[in-house]
């Protein structure tokens, strides 16, 4: 089975600060996808960042960078620069094919990390 | 604007009622999603659906039952729900299901809690 385990369920940062949030997922594929989501108050889930598996280069975008190490299935975020407009809900989520009988591709998330901004 | 609308956004129903959830994308895409996220727990997939085909979580009761009218529109609809049906649950979007670097586009969710 496909899990995604988040460790910290709440984490803190002061504005202006470098936080990273932790990632590990557990499966036998070896193709597929992992993102990170975020969900702020307004509960709509917004797609922050995604790696492909077999690329070893992390992705970044803007502030938001992965650290990826396949070997160990992690997958960590890494928020510089942190802004109060940050403090959300964090998902990992991992992608790979789901035999459902059709071309399916399943999307499994973790628990969450709440993150919060502090001015 | 989001791309994916949800109506409505509180809902509070008895066991006995039967309600509607109804979400529209638009995207243009061809898949649609419905979750359903409790507190502490990860978000859980209840059913995929596109004009051709809808795949359904074999986990998910059948007083939950989808239905996708076009490829923009999909409800679900509920009727003789259980307290523990209290949740939020979010209708998401992409281009196509079939693909696995798939975004997936969320709606902000309709909360419900079953009395």
């Amino acid at each position: 089975a496909q899990t995604v385990t988040q460790s910290q369920p709440e984490m803190s940062v002061q504005e202006a600060e470098t936080v990273t949030l932790s990632c590990t997922y557990d499966t036998s594929e070896s193709d597929y996808y992992l993102f990170w989501y975020k969900q702020p108050p307004s509960r709509q889930m917004i797609l922050v960042i995604r790696q492909e598996a077999y690329k070893q280069q992390n992705a970044t975008e803007n502030r938001f960078s992965v650290n990826f190490q396949k070997a160990a299935k992690s997958f960590s975020l890494k928020i510089s620069d942190s802004q109060l407009g940050d403090a959300a809900m964090y998902f990992c989520a991992y992608r790979a094919f789901w035999n459902s009988g059709g071309s399916n591709y399943k999307l499994t998330f973790g628990k969450g990390t709440l993150l919060t901004v502090n001015p | 604007e989001t791309g994916v609308t949800q109506t409505p956004r509180h809902l509070v129903m008895g066991m006995t009622n039967k309600k509607s959830l109804k979400c529209e994308q638009h995207l243009g895409h061809n898949a649609m999603y419905w979750y359903k996220q409790s507190a502490k727990k990860p978000l859980e997939l209840m059913f995929v659906y596109s004009l051709e085909e809808r795949v359904e979580n074999n986990s998910v009761p059948s007083r939950f039952s989808p239905e996708c009218p076009n490829s923009s529109h999909l409800f679900l609809h509920l009727h003789t729900l259980q307290p523990e049906d209290s949740a939020l649950y979010l209708c998401a979007s992409s281009q196509d299901r079939g693909r696995p670097n798939e975004k997936l586009f969320f709606g902000s969710g309709t909360q419900l809690s079953v009395l």
